[in-house]
């Protein structure tokens, strides 16, 4: 049982290359996450999928596309790489999907290892 | 690569002593709290959660306490070890619409021998 599952685990981009990153999770989970880490910020939501065949923004999506593949994967793409882009990627999923009134809420998230990527 | 570490607020102790670490949540809807382990070159480790209709919980060697009144989180290691040397991270999950959890900045814990 291997979790979430990133690749790759290092890339190194020229401005204005593409690149796709990889994410799977073997827990049946049916949300699944792409935060970026940067230093002093904390973890922010880039985009997230609720489920299979819904992708929805977060906090700072701009850059980037997703693309939730099937239950088990998500990607997350970089048409054109910027330099303010460098950062540590972080996929995850969802243990538990609450509805609750209006609302759905999602909790325990499950992370994989990362991706440290820098854009030169 | 720049650390995830860089100028984050520093908790330093002794092995074998109990180390407590806080967090200040923002939003006094949020009914779900969270704390992560992040050490070095990995990704965020789940330790363990509350929902606010409590105002402790106990894990192995840890405790989650939450004071609603001044919104407040603390984490609690009792018998601190080598090992727990990483970054801690609390989390919030804010109740609108869809929500999904809230990231604090983190605290760096460092167990020295």
């Amino acid at each position: 049982n291997a979790g979430v599952t990133q690749t790759p685990k290092f890339q190194v981009l020229k401005t204005g290359q593409s690149m796709t990153l990889q994410c799977a999770q073997d827990m049946n989970h049916n949300s699944m996450y792409w935060y970026r880490q940067d230093p002093g910020m904390g973890l922010r939501l880039i985009y997230y999928s609720a489920s299979e065949g819904t992708t929805d923004k977060g906090e700072v999506p701009n850059g980037y596309n997703v693309s939730r593949l099937n239950k088990r994967e998500f990607s997350l793409r970089l048409e054109s790489a910027a330099p303010s882009q460098t950062s540590v990627y972080f996929c995850a999923s969802s243990e538990v999907s609450v509805r609750r009134g209006s609302f759905t809420t999602n909790e325990k998230l499950f992370f994989g290892s990362g991706t440290q990527l820098s854009v030169l | 690569g720049e650390s995830v570490g860089l100028h984050l607020p520093t908790l330093s102790v002794q092995e074998g002593d109990n180390s407590i670490i806080n967090c200040a949540y923002s939003n006094s809807a949020s009914d779900y709290f969270i704390w992560y382990k992040q050490e070095s070159g990995k990704g965020p480790q789940f330790i363990i959660d509350i929902r606010s209709n409590m105002d402790k919980r106990q894990g192995q060697r840890v405790t989650v306490l939450l004071n609603k009144t001044v919104k407040h989180l603390s984490l609690q290691i009792a018998a601190t070890q080598p090992g727990d040397s990483a970054v801690y991270f609390c989390a919030e999950n804010i109740r609108t619409g869809y929500s999904t959890l809230t990231f604090g900045k983190g605290t760096m814990l460092l167990v020295s021998p």
